[in-house]
């Protein structure tokens, strides 16, 4: 399977704790998106890279979230001292630039459930 | 601001029958991208189509067709011959124009396909 992937699927824990998400995207592609979608809502944008540099983070990202992508593929989603709110499905997606349209192709993404 | 209106909470459709899948939106980017996703029950985010702002054309991918007014700003996804696996939350969604891809998303609307 070629397409992009995330460990762990699914994640409980609770409240205060550290959590960490990996994304792995398509092998090719440059850059990478976080998404974060609650119970009933699309997926909402949280933060990009292209290759290892991160170029834009949302407001929803809070100081308690960092991100990175120390070598321009997989990447790292990183939750300090979790709160209930956080509670969510955490989707990254990966693209390749190129003449559009440029396509972000989603992972089967990573279910966090805070208690 | 970009934005996605779906009013359709939930749909049926009988297999085999074809159904519209309705979706506005509202931008001031005079160049900007359209997609439709599939997201089943287990999550994953599958790209169906896309229609360019600029493109004279209505989209199609198989079964898939995207019927795009831009002087309404609409565009809504058609699907023919519906089948059983169709049955998901559909996601529309609209790029910005700029140096990246950041996408905003709807909603959503649930598709159950009847037998």
């Amino acid at each position: 399977d070629t397409g992009v992937s995330q460990d762990p699927r699914h994640k409980i824990t609770k409240r205060g704790q550290n959590v960490t998400f990996r994304c792995d995207p398509i092998s090719e592609h440059n850059r990478l998106y976080w998404y974060r979608q609650t119970l009933g809502q699309g997926p909402e944008f949280l933060t990009y890279f292209q290759n290892e540099a991160q170029l834009e983070k949302s407001r929803l990202l809070s100081d308690r979230f960092s991100a990175e992508r120390p070598k321009g593929s997989f990447s790292t989603l990183e939750i300090q001292r979790t709160e209930q709110g956080d509670s969510a499905m955490y989707l990254c997606a990966s693209s390749l630039v190129a003449t559009p349209p440029e396509t972000q192709y989603f992972g089967p993404g990573t279910r966090l459930l805070v208690l | 601001a970009q934005k996605i209106t779906q009013t359709q909470p939930g749909m049926f459709v009988q297999e085999k029958e074809a159904v519209t899948l309705d979706c506005t939106y509202d931008t001031s980017d005079p160049s900007y991208g359209l997609f439709w996703y599939k997201q089943p029950s287990s999550g994953e985010m599958i790209f169906l189509i896309y229609q360019g702002s600029y493109d004279q054309q209505n989209a199609t991918e198989g079964r898939y067709s995207l019927n795009f007014q831009k002087a309404r700003k609409s565009a809504n996804l058609v699907i023919s011959a519906s089948q059983l696996g169709d049955s998901a939350m559909y996601f529309c969604a609209m790029s910005h124009s700029g140096g990246y891809q950041k996408v905003t998303f709807g909603t959503g609307t649930k598709l159950q396909v009847i037998p």
